[in-house]
Order: structure tokens, then C-alpha cells, then sequence
């Protein structure tokens, strides 16, 4: 039961462009969206959240977006740059107080300059 | 800047051996997470532990797996009698406990476990 989905395994853009990459949710109890990002060889790093009493949230080059009619949330990258690269992951939470993450399959991102 | 740490970062074993991974979370941390991570999926849940107390354990962490934080600080995870269905990143992760908004997990670099 994949509860957070993400449906593109990679996407490549070009230096300077949008990055869009999109989650879908099927556990309408969850309330906290979290996007990671992940190198190789290390852990996932924390990138930017939003919780479910709001729309957007914007932080820099990073805007998450919830659409919690339609169960989905995206992350736009823009301007991308080469740096960006790596695989995100999507992740969500029932509640903020110690929760465990329910994580996405990831997506490959590729920033070509 | 010290962040998780997880030892081993690699560790390769025979079928049926016995094996052990240590965390160390964020000193300031009192809550600390363990995930499994295998090639092409995200990291899924396994335990969680609020000091030394083991608050939640997922379904997937089976009677060969245990999990302890003796002292509330660092937290072992042994898989005993390993099979090479094992073979995974283990991710250990930690976060703070403040009250009102979302504690965040900080994920250390994981140990690769390979199964032979």
C-alpha cells in the first residue's frame, strides 16, 4: 500500500529553467508534507515543508504547493541550477509530534547547464 | 556541525550471521528514528524511540531486528540471522521535540548492509 506516490522516477531540465516535481497522497490524515533531497552517499537532507492549513510555502529558489482536494503536492525549482541535482523525495505525517515519515520512491532530478 | 553519525557506513556479511548498527543522534535530540532504505524506494519506517523509550515499531521490523537506546543517547540496531532479503541502507535519524510546529528529521549517512 504506497500511500505517497511519485510517479516520475527522473526529470531533466536545463540550467535556468522550472523544476516541477509532483507527489500524489492517498492518506487524507496526513497533515505535514515534507520534501528531502538525497546525494549519493549521504542522508537525506531536509529541503522545505508546508503544512495542511496552508496552500504554499515558499523559501528562496523552493516553493512546495498542497492541493489537499486533489491529494497532490509539487515542488517547484526555480531557477534550477546544476547543484540541484540529485533525487527528491516527498514524505508526509500524521500529526507534527513525533511522527514517523512516510516517504515517495524519489525522483531523479538532472540539472544540465 | 555534528550531525547524525551512523557506524559502519558499509558492512558486508554472510547469510546468517549476526549484525549490529550504531546511531548517534544530535546531542540536543531526544527523539531518534530508524528507516530502511532499498534500491528504487524511499525510506520506510521501521522504530522510533522518545529517550530510551521505544515508542513504535513498524510491521516491517520483524522478530530477528531489535532496537535499544540504553541511555537515551545513542541507539543500537541488530538484525539477527541475517538473510540477503536484509540488503539495504539503514537510515537513522533524529529530531528535537519543541512543542508547536513540525520537528524536522535529521538524517545521518546511512550503513550499507549487503547480504552475501
Amino acid at each position: 500500500d504506497q500511500q505517497v506516490k511519485q510517479n516520475s522516477p527522473s526529470l531533466s531540465v536545463q540550467e535556468g529553467r522550472i523544476s516541477i516535481l509532483n507527489c500524489d497522497y492517498t492518506n487524507s490524515m496526513f497533515d505535514y508534507f515534507l520534501w528531502y533531497k538525497k546525494y549519493p552517499a549521504e542522508g537525506p537532507t531536509f529541503l522545505i515543508s508546508i503544512s495542511s492549513i496552508k496552500d504554499k510555502n515558499e523559501d528562496g529558489r523552493f516553493t512546495v504547493f498542497l492541493n489537499k482536494s486533489a491529494k497532490h503536492l509539487s515542488l517547484h525549482i526555480v531557477p534550477s541550477q546544476p547543484g540541484d541535482s540529485a533525487v527528491y523525495f516527498c514524505a508526509a505525517s500524521v500529526g507534527t509530534s513525533g511522527s514517523r515519515l512516510t516517504f515517495g520512491e524519489g525522483t531523479q532530478l538532472t540539472v544540465n547547464p | 556541525d555534528t550531525g547524525v553519525s551512523q557506524d559502519p557506513r558499509h558492512k558486508i556479511t554472510k547469510r546468517g550471521q549476526n549484525v549490529t548498527f550504531r546511531c548517534d543522534p544530535i546531542s540536543e535530540h531526544n527523539r531518534l528514528y530508524w528507516y530502511r532504505q532499498t534500491l528504487g524506494q524511499g525510506p520506510e519506517f521501521l522504530t522510533y524511540f522518545q529517550n530510551e523509550a521505544q515508542l513504535e515499531k513498524s510491521r516491517l521490523l520483524s522478530d530477528r531486528f531489535s532496537a535499544e537506546r540504553p541511555k537515551g543517547s545513542f541507539s543500537t540496531l541488530e538484525i539477527q540471522r541475517t538473510e540477503q532479503g536484509d540488503s539495504a541502507m539503514y537510515l537513522c535519524a533524529s529530531s528535537p521535540s519543541r512543542r508547536g510546529g513540525f520537528n524536522e528529521q535529521f538524517f545521518g549517512p546511512g550503513t550499507r548492509l549487503t547480504v552475501l
